[in-house]
């Protein structure tokens, strides 16, 4: 059965700190891994990752990928209270019917 | 934004009561989705649209069921609502990302059944 997990579940941190949230995956036919920002609304895209090594970024985050070992890391440096947010990953299988499978997410608060 | 809208915003209703959330999108997307979003659940897949009368299950379906007329609306529909299906809905398409597709989400709906 296909699954992703994300690790850690929550995570309290300060400003200024960098962190590092984790998702691995079991999908057949892996087509892409998608991050995404969800704060008290719907979640927004941050990044899309389909080829191993090359980072992704944007501002002070940014993603990689690792196709072999079968999971992806998203960093954030020098957080700020903006940050806080769930952090969600989903991975497309390819099918032929792209669908996105998710994980239950990140919860991060960065403390002032 | 990639144009997708999602009515009601928000809702109660009875048990045991039909209730029809409505999807719109303006961008004529081939795949639509609907979610469920619950705690310690994440996002989970209802049913997705890969086109006009073309629908297919997610991971849990089961109380649900959906309609696509029209390119632009994907409807789901409680057929006689349950409290477990208190939750809110996120619908989504599949778009043309920056160089390749990606899914965006509209704004989501609230459902809370009594």
């Amino acid at each position: 059965e296909d699954k992703v997990v994300q690790s850690p579940l929550s995570l309290v941190v300060h400003e200024g700190d960098t962190v590092t949230l984790n998702c691995s995956y079991e999908v057949t036919n892996f087509r892409s891994l998608l991050w995404y920002k969800q704060e008290k609304k719907a979640p927004t895209f941050l990044f899309m990752l389909t080829s191993s090594g090359i980072e992704k970024k944007s501002g002070r985050l940014s993603s990689i990928l690792d196709k072999k070992e079968l999971f992806s890391i998203l960093n954030i440096t020098a957080t700020q209270t903006g940050d806080s947010a769930i952090y969600l990953c989903a991975v497309e299988g390819a099918s032929g019917t792209y669908k996105y499978i998710f994980g239950t997410g990140t919860r991060l608060k960065v403390l002032a | 934004d990639a144009g997708i809208t999602q009515s009601p915003r928000h809702k109660v209703t009875e048990t045991g009561t039909p209730v029809t959330l409505r999807c719109h999108q303006t961008e004529n997307h081939r795949y639509m989705y609907w979610y469920r979003q619950d705690p310690g659940h994440g996002l989970r897949l209802i049913h997705y649209s890969y086109g006009v009368k073309d629908t297919d299950k997610g991971e849990v379906s089961d109380g649900y069921s959906v309609s696509r007329s029209k390119t632009e609306d994907f409807l789901l529909t409680l057929e006689s609502a349950t409290s477990s299906q208190t939750s809110v809905y996120f619908c989504a398409i599949r778009g043309q990302g920056l160089s390749t597709d990606t899914q965006y989400f509209g704004p989501g709906t609230r459902l809370t059944v009594l």
